[in-house]
């Protein structure tokens, strides 16, 4: 089975701090790596994606990295708010060819 | 805007029982999914369904079947509940092949 390693499995963040969560795959022909947010009770839901062809992608306080040649990706959340704190998966998978591969999730904690 | 509906949101069920869980979507989405999230385990894929009567498995379909009579629904079985099992059932679906996915609220269970 392939793998997505993602970490830490939680964190605690001061608010107005940035929060850095990371991930790594195996499988080097995986070009689509999504990130999804999930608040207790609910599904989980998109909140940024980026292709292979690129190393960044930015949306609002959200960012995603991808770095190609270490197969890791990474989200980064700038002025971290109390209503961020929910878990976070990463995804990777081939882009409208296949099933997503989901990390285990890092539970994200805001304190004002 | 569009909705998947998941039923029945909570499910408690005896050990060895056959048990369904339904999902509809109205996105006319073409790919459907069901995915088992396990505490501390991500989200593992059961089986997935491109297309209406379609169906391909998950790297988690061992004790599972699953049916798409028409597009807007998928259905899931667990074939032989184990006893202390505990979980959440995800259905989710998107336009192609791995590309966005919208994903419902989940079912969940417990077995006796």
């Amino acid at each position: 089975q392939q793998q997505v390693r993602q970490s830490p499995q939680s964190l605690t963040v001061w608010e107005g701090g940035t929060t850095v969560l990371t991930c790594s795959y195996e499988d080097s022909t995986f070009n689509y790596f999504p990130w999804y947010q999930q608040f207790p009770g609910e599904g989980p839901a998109l909140l940024i994606s980026i292709l292979s062809v690129s190393d960044k992608k930015e949306d609002g306080r959200f960012t995603t990295f991808f770095n190609k040649r270490e197969k890791k990706l990474s989200l980064h959340i700038i002025d971290s708010q109390p209503g961020d704190s929910a878990t976070y998966f990463c995804a990777a998978g081939n882009y409208n060819q296949g099933k997503l591969i989901f990390g285990q999730g890092t539970k994200l904690s805001i304190k004002p | 805007g569009g909705i998947i509906t998941q039923t029945p949101k909570f499910l408690i069920g005896q050990e060895g029982q056959k048990l369904t869980l339904k999902c509809q979507q109205n996105f006319n989405h073409d790919t459907m999914y069901w995915y088992r999230q396990d505490s501390g385990k991500g989200l593992r894929l059961i089986y997935y369904s491109i297309t209406e009567n379609d169906l391909q498995k998950g790297d988690l379909s061992e004790g599972y079947d699953a049916s798409r009579e028409k597009k807007s629904s998928f259905s899931l079985t667990v074939t032989s509940a184990q006893k202390n099992e505990m979980a959440v059932f995800l259905c989710a679906s998107s336009i192609g092949v791995n590309s966005d996915y919208t994903f419902g609220s989940g079912t969940r269970l417990l077995v006796i």
